[in-house]
């Protein structure tokens, strides 16, 4: 099982440009999540999706679009790019949505955008 | 905030030695979690201890959970280089969402 894979793994974008940011996982979970990683920040929520078909925004949603294409797949869109989306991007899945299922990330999409 | 707090921010130790990394949280929970990341990677789960355990064990990890004072610790023992890495601890929010700390950069040098 290869887990929750990401892809890019890394990108650079202008100001103003879109770009998806796409995560699978083949753990048959649920829930699936979009972080974002700042230094001196730790992990911030973007959005979630507890089931297929359904998503909600998590701490900072502004700037930031999802789709749950499916069970397995979960991606985030930025429409148009600006430097203060400049972060590591993690994608998360768990089970489900009860508290004491552990969750499982990705290894991460390095975003700088100028 | 419903997110931990830990405790120090960075820490530095030798190869052989303990290493403690403290979190401390405002909410009423049901479990605490611990994660470790290893530089440019995910974070990977290393522990849950549920709100009505005291302690939990894990190879060379031992995890302590006091609700009372709201604060958990993790401890390493007898720490390796491999452990050089960064740990969170994380607790679930009102909405049900898994909510990270700042967390805790270890550097254990041989």
């Amino acid at each position: 099982n290869a887990g929750v894979t990401q892809t890019p793994k890394f990108q650079v974008l202008k100001t103003g440009q879109s770009m998806t940011l796409q995560c699978a996982q083949d753990m048959n979970h649920n829930s699936m999540y979009w972080y974002r990683q700042d230094p001196g920040m730790g992990l911030r929520l973007i959005y979630y999706s507890a089931s297929e078909g359904t998503t909600d925004k998590g701490e900072v949603p502004n700037g930031y679009n999802v789709s749950r294409l499916n069970k397995r797949e979960f991606s985030l869109r930025l429409e148009s790019a600006a430097p203060s989306q400049t972060s590591v991007y993690f994608c998360a899945s768990r089970l489900g949505e009860s508290s004491y299922n552990e969750q499982f990330f990705g290894p991460g999409t390095r975003l700088t955008v100028l | 905030s419903q997110q931990g707090e830990e405790d120090p921010q960075a820490l530095s130790i030798q190869e052989g030695e303990n290493a403690t990394m403290n979190c401390s949280y405002k909410t009423s929970i049901n479990n605490l979690q611990w994660y470790r990341q290893n530089s440019g990677r995910g974070l990977v789960h290393l522990i849950l201890i549920r709100s009505n355990e005291r302690e939990k064990h894990s190879g060379r990890l031992r995890v302590t959970l006091d609700t009372s004072k709201k604060s958990s610790s993790l401890l390493i023992t007898a720490s390796r280089a491999a452990d050089t890495a960064s740990y969170f601890c994380a607790l679930y929010n009102q909405g049900g969402k898994l909510i990270f700390g700042q967390g805790t950069e270890l550097s254990v040098k041989p």
